[in-house]
This record gives structure tokens, sequence and C-alpha cells, in this order.
């Protein structure tokens, strides 16, 4: 079966650069979240969006913007990339009916 | 085969009444155990960590319990209110010689009904 696809799995930027995620969800699944994780942080909710509008906002800072396209993916862009946002970027999509949860394997950037 | 298992995948259950979620993991080394909260739409909300040599936390009226032995963890809902209704997530971290990894649970959706 189809699973939450993301790309790229690995991405390496430096400072100031700008880099973009993309999430694909499962097919038929409406919502869609974004979750950042530190090293040895716990994951963090940065943002999600429901029927490409967007339905909640976490500590997603300003330097990051989301969407979702019609065709239910979503990109979540970053620019003027920080030492800081290093990190695995998680992304999930629920199923309408179940409300059942899918995970992405992550795509790990790494700003030097 | 997800390397944790939630069961049940989707209850529904009357207003005031207790329930039992359940997460089976096999993967490791562990680390911790985690149940989130997730409003549809929204973002997940942590309820209790557990770790190896935790048997038993209570947040309000969330109970979660952690048998490392069996690798079996649960959460029970005391006198359930309309506002449990959501998906409960069980996510497991295992520690390796300094890598970590997070393994997500497909979550058990709650529906309480008045």
């Amino acid at each position: 079966a189809a699973g939450v696809i993301q790309s790229p799995r690995h991405l390496i930027k430096e400072k100031r650069e700008t880099a973009t995620l993309k999430c694909y969800p499962i097919p038929r699944h409406d919502t869609v979240y974004w979750y950042q994780q530190g090293p040895g942080q716990d994951p963090q909710f940065l943002i999600s969006f429901y029927e490409k509008m967007q339905s909640d906002k976490g500590s997603i800072p300003d330097r990051f913007s989301a969407q979702q396209f019609s065709d239910y993916h979503s990109e979540l862009n970053m620019s003027s990339l920080e030492l800081g946002d290093s990190a695995l970027y998680f992304c999930a999509s629920s199923a309408p009916e179940s409300g059942e949860l899918f995970f992405g394997e992550g795509s790990r950037l790494t700003v030097l | 085969k997800n390397q944790v298992e939630q069961s049940p995948q989707s209850l529904i259950i009357l207003e005031g009444k207790n329930c039992t979620l359940q997460c089976n993991y096999t993967v490791s080394p562990f680390s911790n155990l985690r149940w989130y909260k997730q409003d549809t739409g929204r973002g997940p909300v942590s309820l209790t960590i557990m770790t190896f040599s935790e048997n038993t936390k209570s947040n309000g009226r969330y109970t979660a319990t952690l048998d490392a032995d069996t690798k079996q963890s649960s959460l029970h809902i005391t006198a359930s209110q309309l506002s449990d209704s959501a998906s409960y997530i069980c996510v497991v971290r295992i520690s390796n010689f300094g890598n970590e990894k997070l393994t997500f649970g497909t979550g058990t959706r709650l529906t309480i009904i008045p």
C-alpha cells in the first residue's frame, strides 16, 4: 500500500540558503501535518492543512512557509536557513473517515 | 509491518465511560514512549512520557502504563468527556549509540458520544 512520501530524504544546505521539502500524502487523505524534530528532541508541530487550507499553526518560524496544493501534496519552504534549522522534518497525513495517522520517513535537513 | 502497533484502530464510547488504548512495540533499544492527543487538523499535544524505569504515570484523567518487558503500553482515560474525541498516537524513541529514531503508531481514533 502507498505510504506518505517525503522528498528529499536528505538535504544539505548552507546558512542563509533556501530549502523546500515536499510531502505526498496517501491518496484520499485530506489532512497533512508537518513536524520538526531537532537532535535529541521530541517532534514539534509546525503546521497543518485540511483541504488545502491551513488548519493549525504551531511553532513554525516566520522564515518558514507551507502550502497544500490542489493534488493535496504539501511543500514546506524554509528561507534564510540557520544552523538551528538542522533537523528531521516529518510529514503525516490522516484518513478522512478514521482519522488514522500515517507518517512519512522524514526529510533530514543539515545546515552547514 | 509497523513496529509500533496501536489498538483498537477506532473506538466509540459514551460520555462518562472509561476506556483503554493499547500500544505494542517491537523496536529497540527503547529510550522512551510518549502518548500524544491530536485533534483532526491540529497539532499534537503531549499527554505523558514514559521511560524504561516507569510503570505508571498519570496526567489528570489520563493514566499511562508501561511494561518494558512485554513492550506494551496503555493509555487509560477515566470519565471521558466530549473533548476527548481525538486521535491518540503512541511514539516510541529508540536510542542506539547516539543515533535516535522515532517510530510512530498509526493512532487510535477515539470518539466520545453524548
